[in-house]
């Protein structure tokens, strides 16, 4: 069955410090990798995706991630993290584009407290 | 920027009343998903929509809960009777057949008193 874990439900960094996020999925196929981040009271945005090709993704707001399929991780990074990045970040993987079926399957989330 | 629109944003109501949610998916959107978050956990599907024609509707509780897209655009949630473990934020997403990203509304947060 696809699943994704999220192992750290809550992690606090100071301002300034570098953040991983981590996210590992089980999946029969080759996943599509999504990054979403909610804000209080908000919706989901995505932060990035990965399909194919180049294994370092990079996306809005300063994120990048990287796929290792070896490791069924898909960890989300920021080398210097803001106020406010302060958030709930979700990991999801689905989708298959190529039958226009798939469902995206989020982890629990893992909340974001940014220290001054 | 075209976003999903959803309404209410806020909903209370009492158990064993009905309610009902909408959604108007991104303009040329084929694929309609509605998701319920409870707090503290990730999004799960309730019900995906291809057009006006369910995909997946295997973890909707049937026996209160019933989702339309009669003409393949905007969509309908409703729960019937609600019950105190309904409360929860439920997100429309949306996405187009062939696309890869799906779009999410801001969602509406439903407390049963």
């Amino acid at each position: 069955a696809q699943s994704v874990t999220q192992p750290d439900i809550h992690i606090t960094v100071s301002e300034g410090a570098s953040l991983e996020l981590r996210c590992n999925y089980s999946y029969g196929a080759t996943p599509y990798l999504f990054w979403y981040v909610q804000s209080p009271g908000q919706g989901l945005q995505l932060l990035l995706k990965y399909f194919s090709g180049d294994t370092l993704v990079q996306g809005i707001k300063g994120f990048e991630a990287e796929f290792k399929r070896s490791q069924s991780s898909f960890n989300l990074r920021k080398p210097s993290v803001h106020w406010s990045d302060a958030a709930e970040y979700f990991c999801a993987v689905g989708f298959d584009g190529s039958s226009n079926t798939g469902k995206l399957i989020f982890g629990q989330g893992t909340t974001l407290q940014v220290k001054p | 920027e075209a976003e999903v629109a959803q309404s209410p944003r806020y909903k209370i109501t009492e158990k064993s009343q009905a309610v009902a949610f909408w959604c108007d998916p991104i303009s040329g959107h084929a694929t309609l998903y509605w998701y319920r978050q409870i707090l503290g956990q990730g999004p799960e599907l309730l019900v995906q929509f291809q057009d006006e024609s369910v995909v997946d509707d295997s973890q909707l509780p049937k026996d209160r809960f019933s989702a339309e897209r009669l003409k393949g655009v905007d969509s309908t949630l409703k729960i019937q009777p609600a019950e105190l473990g309904d409360s929860a934020v439920y997100l429309c997403a949306s996405r187009r057949a062939s696309g890869t990203e799906a779009f999410f509304g801001q969602g509406t947060r439903l407390t049963v008193v």
